[in-house]
């Protein structure tokens, strides 16, 4: 079982930014936060990922909560081409394997 | 850079015929692999995963096996296949930061 709780779905407009929120009450103190999209009829792709501190890249900025019990995925200015199912993965890295066990996620529209 | 490769790209096969879906991986050496299954309208299910040559885990019993030849190739056969092997197939490999990266896939029709 998906140990992540995010909404079905989300509009955004284009130009703004989208936040898309998921819950992680569960996780354990050694689980990474990782997020993946999926833009329909491609393999995912990943996002960002952290642990405890808030992270950013060139695609996108991770706010997790102090407590870690919930994230929040920000995509800065949003175009049309982030139109796509966003997933929040918790899982730990041991360095061994990384199973990543993939919920419904949400599904983000954004809208011109 | 890395780059990983999965084919065919599309297949379609009837009942009861052998499969054989080949991933490669170029640009890293030992990497972890992954094959997932989405069927259609569904999330993605972990199917196998490999830490090494030969190493394989199964995720999911069923109609479907993995194997291992070498450092970057990862195949996913099997002997008879069903109606409901139909789906999309990712391959994927995991970075030194535990994060995945995954080929195009191969959308597989069962008649």
């Amino acid at each position: 079982d998906a140990k992540t709780t995010q909404p079905p779905s989300m509009d955004c407009a284009e130009g703004r930014a989208a936040n898309l929120p998921c819950n992680h009450s569960t996780i354990s103190g050694n689980e990474y936060v990782y997020w993946y999209r999926q833009i329909h009829s491609q393999g995912p792709q990943y996002i960002i990922h952290g642990l405890k501190n808030n992270e950013t890249n060139e695609m996108a900025s991770l706010i997790i909560t102090e407590d870690r019990k919930s994230s929040t995925l920000i995509l800065p200015h949003a175009t049309l081409r982030d139109t796509a199912v966003y997933y929040c993965i918790v899982e730990g890295y041991g360095g061994a394997t990384n199973k990543l066990i993939f919920g419904t996620g949400t599904l983000l529209a954004v809208q011109p | 850079s890395q780059t990983i490769h999965q084919w065919p790209a599309t297949l379609v096969q009837p009942v009861g015929s052998p499969l054989s879906l080949e991933c490669t991986v170029e640009g890293t050496s030992n990497p972890n692999l992954y094959w997932y299954r989405q069927a259609a309208g569904r999330g993605l299910q972990l199917l196998f995963y490999s830490v090494g040559i030969g190493q394989i885990s199964s995720e999911v019993p069923q109609n479907l096996s993995a194997s291992r030849p070498q450092d970057r190739q990862f195949i996913l056969s099997s002997k008879k296949l069903l109606l409901s092997d139909s789906g999309f197939y990712l391959c994927a490999w995991m970075s030194g930061g535990g994060e995945q990266y995954f080929g195009p896939g191969t959308r597989l029709t069962v008649t």
